[in-house]
């Protein structure tokens, strides 16, 4: 079954980086995922599509202060200089010949 | 640009219906998978349906299954979601998302959502 495990939480410092991690299921180490943010009272804005090489496909006008990188089963988003307006929800999402899937999503605090 | 406006939102009693509807522009419609994903109040995001650029293909949620319909009209470009036996639990804000490709769900576009209210 294709399923994304996201950690529910994370925090860091404004200013700083933070590296938030989705994992896929047991056999998709393979999938290609995208990244989506949702700040306070608005829709999903897609970032990216990340492949399993770590090559990415960019959203338009996502600042390059966002990346994503994979190893293994693992897709990473790296938000680097941090800023207030990054404090949101960050969901990951992918597909399967029977389903398509979101993680649980990762709420970020900028402190 | 890309821009999808969802529409057909609103308060309906359990086990009645709703018919969503998302207008298209900016892309060509045909060549590209859609998808219905929607948000229940303080909660993650569910994909309920998707189908591919031709329409061919159609994917449900088990927890829709049944009682949605995904269809899209081309000429229109326009992509609806047929909404019967409503539940309480079908409450949740619902987001019309463009696929990547033809057969690709992953969405690089959303809409802005338009709210649907299942309650007596």
């Amino acid at each position: 079954q294709l399923v994304l495990t996201q950690s529910p939480s994370a925090s860091a410092s404004l200013g700083a980086s933070v590296k938030l991690t989705c994992t896929l299921s047991s056999g998709h180490s393979s999938y290609a995922i995208a990244w989506h943010q949702q700040q306070p009272e608005k829709g999903p804005r897609y970032l990216m599509k990340l492949n399993s090489d770590g090559s990415h496909s960019m959203g338009d006008g996502i600042p390059d202060r966002f990346s994503g990188s994979s190893s293994g089963a693992e897709r990473y988003l790296t938000i680097s200089s941090l800023q207030s307006q990054d404090e949101a929800d960050y969901y990951c999402q992918t597909w399967g010949t029977a389903s398509v899937v979101f993680g649980g999503g990762t709420k970020l605090t900028v402190l | 640009e890309v821009q999808l406006l969802e529409s057909g939102g609103g308060l309906v009693q359990p086990g009645g219906s709703l018919r969503l509807s998302c207008a298209a522009s900016g892309f060509t419609f045909s060549s590209y998978a859609m998808t219905w994903v929607r948000q229940p109040p303080g909660k993650g995001l569910e994909c309920v349906s998707a189908t591919s650029g031709s329409g061919a293909y159609t994917y449900y949620a088990d927890s829709v299954k049944g009682r949605f319909t995904i269809y899209r009209d081309s000429s229109k470009k326009t992509l609806y979601l047929q909404m019967n036996s409503l539940r309480a639990e079908d409450t949740a804000v619902y987001y019309c998302a463009k696929g990547f490709d033809f057969g690709d769900y992953v969405a690089d576009y959303w809409g802005q959502g338009t709210l649907v209210t299942v309650s007596s």
